[in-house]
């Protein structure tokens, strides 16, 4: 099966970008997602891309893929405290699956 | 909007007890899923649903058993709780297959004394 694979932790000052990288192994994966976890809460969809993209912009998100190296990234512009979190990748693979694989997560901590 | 709905947020309950778990989605979604969540392992799969009165073993089955009897419902039994089932467990529900957009609810968190 996939495996997905996140550094654990990264903090960063308010008012940088932060990027989060995340990097998979099963080529075939059709959808890659990013999750955001606030304190205390479930996980909420933040974005996702479709395998034949390579870059998709929502405001201050941007994700990259590169497929050749099997690496997702998820860019925050202009980082506020409200997006101190935990940052969820995960893929699923085409051909009929239900269930998603999930990364283990990056604590986000944006310090003033 | 999708809403995902846990019964509990917080129970304490003491080893040997039997636990329920319950989990509520207003969507219609075919696809439920039970996870736990542990600092630095992420989440792991505990079971899955993808109808009513179908259940599909996770990656940590052992010590979990689920019951869908309703579409909307999912619940997730610990028959006799012990101390390494303390954790968050997280319930989820998505809509057809090829998808990983998945419905989180709030999480209930278990701690067993």
């Amino acid at each position: 099966g996939e495996d997905v694979e996140q550094s654990l932790f990264l903090s960063v000052r308010e008012g940088d970008s932060s990027v989060i990288n995340c990097t998979y192994t099963d080529s075939s994966s059709t959808y890659l997602y990013w999750y955001k976890q606030e304190p205390g809460a479930g996980l909420q969809l933040l974005t996702y891309i479709f395998s034949n993209m390579d870059m998709k912009q929502d405001q201050r998100l941007t994700v990259l893929l590169n497929k050749k190296d099997k690496h997702l990234s998820l860019r925050i512009a202009d980082t506020q405290t409200g997006d101190s979190a935990i940052y969820f990748c995960a893929g699923i693979q085409g051909g009929g699956s239900y269930i998603p694989t999930f990364g283990r997560g990056t604590s986000l901590i944006v310090h003033p | 909007d999708v809403k995902v709905t846990q019964s509990s947020r917080y129970l304490v309950k003491r080893t040997g007890e039997k636990v329920f778990l319950e989990c509520v989605q207003d969507m219609d979604h075919e696809n439920m899923f039970w996870y736990r969540q542990d600092p630095g392992l992420g989440l792991r799969l505990i079971y899955f649903s993808y109808d009513v009165k179908m259940k599909e073993k996770g990656d940590i089955p052992e010590g979990y058993s689920v019951s869908r009897e309703k579409k909307e419902r999912f619940s997730l039994i610990l028959e006799s709780a012990s101390t390494n089932q303390t954790s968050m467990y997280l319930c989820a529900s998505s809509v057809g297959q090829n998808t990983g957009e998945l419905f989180f609810g709030e999480g209930s968190r278990l701690t067993v004394l």
